[in-house]
Parts: C-alpha cells; structure tokens; sequence
C-alpha cells in the first residue's frame, strides 16, 4: 500500500525567503515520487520527479527535492521564493508495475511581499 | 502539441440528470485516468484504465462510470448526479518506462450538482 502525508495545508513565506514544502510517504516497493503544482483555476503541472538514480532532483522554476529513503522524505525547497511561485502544490508516490497514484493532500503556498 | 482536453469545463446540472464529461489525448499514451479535487482532501482517484477496453476501480468510485473504446478517449459518466458529486473534475494521461509514470493533467471540469 502507499500513502503520502504533506505537512501543513497552508504556508505562507516572504519574498525572497527559502521555501519548504514536506512530504513523508509510504511505499511497499520502490517509490516514484512526484511534486506537482496547480496554479489558479489551472490544472497540475509536473514541477520534478524522482524514480531512480541521483537522490537530489531539479525541476522547474529553481525547485528541487531530495529522496531520503531513510526518513521516507521528499520535501520540496526552492532557495528564494517569488510572488509567481504562489499555488498549490501536491506530492504524489507512484510505482514500477503499479497503476495506482496516490497524492497528498495538497500545501497551498502564499508569498508575502 | 500534446495535450490532455476536457469538456465541458464547466458545468451546472440538476439531480438525476445523465451527464458525460469527456476526455482526449494525443500522446498515444496506454494510461488515463479520472481525479475528483475537493477542498483539504486533495486528489482522489475515481477510476484509471491501462489500455482499451481495461479499467479498474480508484479510491472513490461509487457513483461514476468509465468506458474506454478507443485509446485516446476516456469519457466518465454520472448516470444519476447527486449533490454530492459537485467537485473539480481532471482527466490525467501518462505512459510508463522511460517517463516514469509523469501524468499529463486536462484544464479541468468544474461540475455542480444543485
């Protein structure tokens, strides 16, 4: 079974500041893990994903994210935010051989100026 | 360009009412699948299809039906809308291998059931 938890439904950074998004999940095989982000009235669009190889992953828009296999983590940072990166974000764990997709609940990020 | 379409995007409806919102891609890709997006519980999956003619069961199925006839169409059906099913509607796409199951998502179908 697979799960994924995101930490905080809300978060709200100054311009500029370091954003940090969590995400812990829950996989019985190896996991393909996914950030994705929705901005207004939009739908997802990939912002980077890790399946196998490298654990630090770049993705769009200056974001990364690094699996951490013992902590069972997939946080997402970008090192300043900016006005343009307020949306919502939903990490999601998929599989080899799974059809299944399973996402978190979603942290809506807010940049104060 | 490759694309994920829905429609209707919007759409009102009353109980009871027969409703189809359809879906396409152009990717050639062998997975689809129907999301529902609801406030503070994120995506839920309603049904996925792995191929033509093959579909199984998501996290919250009751109520909605699939059919996938031709690879690049994957419609869901209300045959009996209830107040309840009012919720952001996305079809996704993806294929496996190399892309490593990354979903293609539609724009969206906002559906409220009065």
């Amino acid at each position: 079974a697979q799960s994924v938890t995101q930490l905080g439904s809300h978060v709200s950074v100054s311009e500029g500041a370091l954003v940090l998004l969590r995400c812990n999940y829950s996989s019985s095989v190896p996991p393909y893990l996914f950030w994705y982000v929705q901005y207004p009235n939009q739908g997802l669009q990939l912002l980077l994903k890790y399946t196998t190889g490298a654990t630090l992953v770049k993705g769009i828009n200056g974001f990364e994210a690094e699996f951490k296999k013992s902590e069972t983590s997939f946080h997402l940072t970008k090192p300043s935010a900016h006005m343009s990166d307020a949306a919502e974000y939903f990490c999601a764990v998929s599989g080899p051989g799974t059809y299944k997709y399973i996402f978190g609940t979603g942290t809506r990020l807010k940049v104060l100026a | 360009e490759a694309q994920v379409t829905q429609n209707p995007r919007y759409l009102i409806t009353v109980t009871g009412k027969k409703l189809t919102v359809t879906c396409s891609q152009n990717m050639n890709h062998e997975y689809m699948s129907w999301y529902r997006q609801d406030p503070g519980l994120g995506l839920r999956q309603i049904y996925y299809s792995m191929n033509v003619e093959v579909t199984d069961k998501g996290d919250v199925p009751e109520g909605y039906k699939v059919s996938r006839k031709e690879k690049r169409n994957f419609p869901l059906i209300l045959e009996s809308p209830s107040p309840n099913q009012t919720s952001l509607y996305f079809c996704a796409s993806y294929s496996t291998g190399l892309g490593g199951n990354e979903q293609f998502f539609g724009p969206g179908t906002r559906l409220t059931v009065l």
